[in-house]
């Protein structure tokens, strides 16, 4: 089984829409993150997370908000979907105490029409 | 501000060797990481550095010089299944696991 997972792989919705997309892992890491990823450009952070009370924003964090239920679960949701927000979801995880290199889960591809 | 430069692309034949650049100025400077992504898929990990000098892994290795901002990644004996993105990213100087990626470099490697 995979460590790090997402749902769901793949949602086309439309604008003003709300959707969640939801991160599990079993990795045991505390720390997890949402980026996104548009053609062309690298991956960019939306939100993360150190423990179950931490929230963060990144560096994108407009039009999206984040829920850290448990340890193993990390929440992405857009209040009301706009097209420019069509790109590639990764949920990450790391370990403070391994060199610290992060985790990706599969991606989940949204559109918005 | 934080910058990190790597080509947009590159090509190679197969059995060949390929150094993919990296440079970068961030603010604080606490390890670099190579990641390779095959289109569609997650990124996985290569390599890290946070002292100067090469790692080698396998037919990978990486070089990082932290007074110039530079790393490369080296690949040798290209093989198709190399052709994907390779992302260079940066951990700053916080106490926090935050990286900054590059654009990342699609490799295409020919027969």
């Amino acid at each position: 089984d995979a460590d790090v997972t997402q749902t769901p792989r793949n949602r086309i919705t439309k604008t003003g829409k709300r959707i969640m997309l939801e991160c599990s892992q079993t990795k045991g890491h505390d720390r997890m993150y949402w980026y996104r990823q548009d053609p062309g450009l690298g991956l960019q952070l939306i939100y993360y997370s150190f423990d179950v009370k931490d929230i963060n924003k990144g560096e994108i964090s407009d039009g999206y908000s984040v829920s850290r239920q448990a340890q193993a679960k990390f929440s992405l949701s857009l209040e009301s979907a706009i097209p420019n927000q069509t790109a590639l979801y990764f949920c990450a995880t790391s370990d403070p105490r391994t060199p610290s290199t992060q985790y990706f889960g599969p991606g989940t591809r949204l559109t918005v029409l | 501000g934080q910058n990190i430069d790597q080509p947009t692309e590159m090509t190679a034949t197969e059995g060949a060797i390929v150094q993919i650049n990296c440079t970068y100025q961030t603010s604080g400077f606490n390890g670099l990481f190579w990641y390779q992504q095959h289109a569609g898929e997650a990124p996985t990990f290569l390599s890290y550095n946070v002292l100067d000098g090469l790692e080698e892994k396998g037919r990978f290795s990486s070089f990082l010089s932290r007074s110039k901002g530079y790393s490369y990644l080296l690949l040798k004996e290209l093989q198709m299944k190399d052709s994907a993105s390779y992302l260079c990213a940066v951990r700053g100087g916080d106490n926090t696991d935050k990286l900054i990626f590059g654009t990342g470099t699609r490799l295409q490697v020919f027969p």
